[in-house]
């Protein structure tokens, strides 16, 4: 059975500084995808950014980037220049990639404030 | 693109009645998905398609939900008879195997059961 853990529940950040909110996941399948979704008080889900467990370099999309530890099982979402407006809830997910099921997996969450 | 379409945002209805949730994937997705979430328990795949057939069902509370997907175009989620503890916010997502394989949800739909 796939998990996601998200070891904290709160995170506060000073604004402009960077942050990291961690994620370990565990899963028996060779090939997954990695993610990380926003969602601020509005309640829409954003999607950020996507890892594949075979891509050689860690993915980055402007400010986010997610700092990938294959052996570790570990998928750490940093945001840089930390902005007021990246205060949300932040979620992991995993999808296993597999050719009889498809389904995203999503941890706990991380509620991360911005303080100006 | 006009994104996954959910209706309605909001729906408040009174325990035992019939509760349907509406979703219209984006065009050229085959997979979609719908997700309960709560305080209590977070974001709990319920039921997810493939080319509009139910592939994974095991998420589903209980017989009282039940989701149909008739064309690739249209799905619903109905509770029969609804719970307060059915309260929360149901999401549709829809995605490809192309690209990013990243999901788009839909804006949700807020049920609340008195």
């Amino acid at each position: 059975a796939q998990k996601i853990t998200q070891t904290q529940p709160g995170m506060f950040v000073q604004e402009k500084e960077a942050v990291t909110l961690d994620c370990t996941y565990d899963t028996s399948d060779p090939s997954y995808g990695l993610f990380w979704y926003k969602q601020p008080s509005s309640g829409e889900m954003i999607f950020l950014i996507y890892q594949g467990s075979y891509d050689q370099q860690n993915a980055t999309e402007g400010r986010y980037s997610l700092n990938f530890q294959k052996a570790r099982k570990s998928a750490n979402l940093v945001i840089s220049a930390s902005q007021l407006g990246d205060s949300a809830m932040y979620f992991c997910a995993m999808r296993e990639v597999g050719t009889s099921y498809d389904k995203v997996i999503f941890g706990p969450g991380t509620s991360l404030s911005v303080i100006p | 693109d006009a994104g996954v379409i959910q209706s309605p945002r909001h729906e408040v209805t009174e325990m035992g009645q019939e509760v349907t949730l509406r979703c219209k994937p984006i065009s050229g997705h085959d997979y979609l998905f719908w997700y309960r979430q709560t305080m209590m328990r977070g974001l709990e795949l319920l039921i997810y398609f493939n080319n509009n057939v139910p592939i994974d069902d095991s998420g589903m509370p209980e017989d009282r939900f039940s989701a149909k997907m008739p064309n690739a175009s249209f799905s619903t989620l109905k509770i029969q008879p609804s719970e307060p503890r059915d309260s929360a916010v149901y999401f549709c997502a829809s995605s490809s195997l192309e690209g990013d394989y990243g999901y788009t949800f839909g804006s949700g739909t807020r049920l609340t059961v008195v």
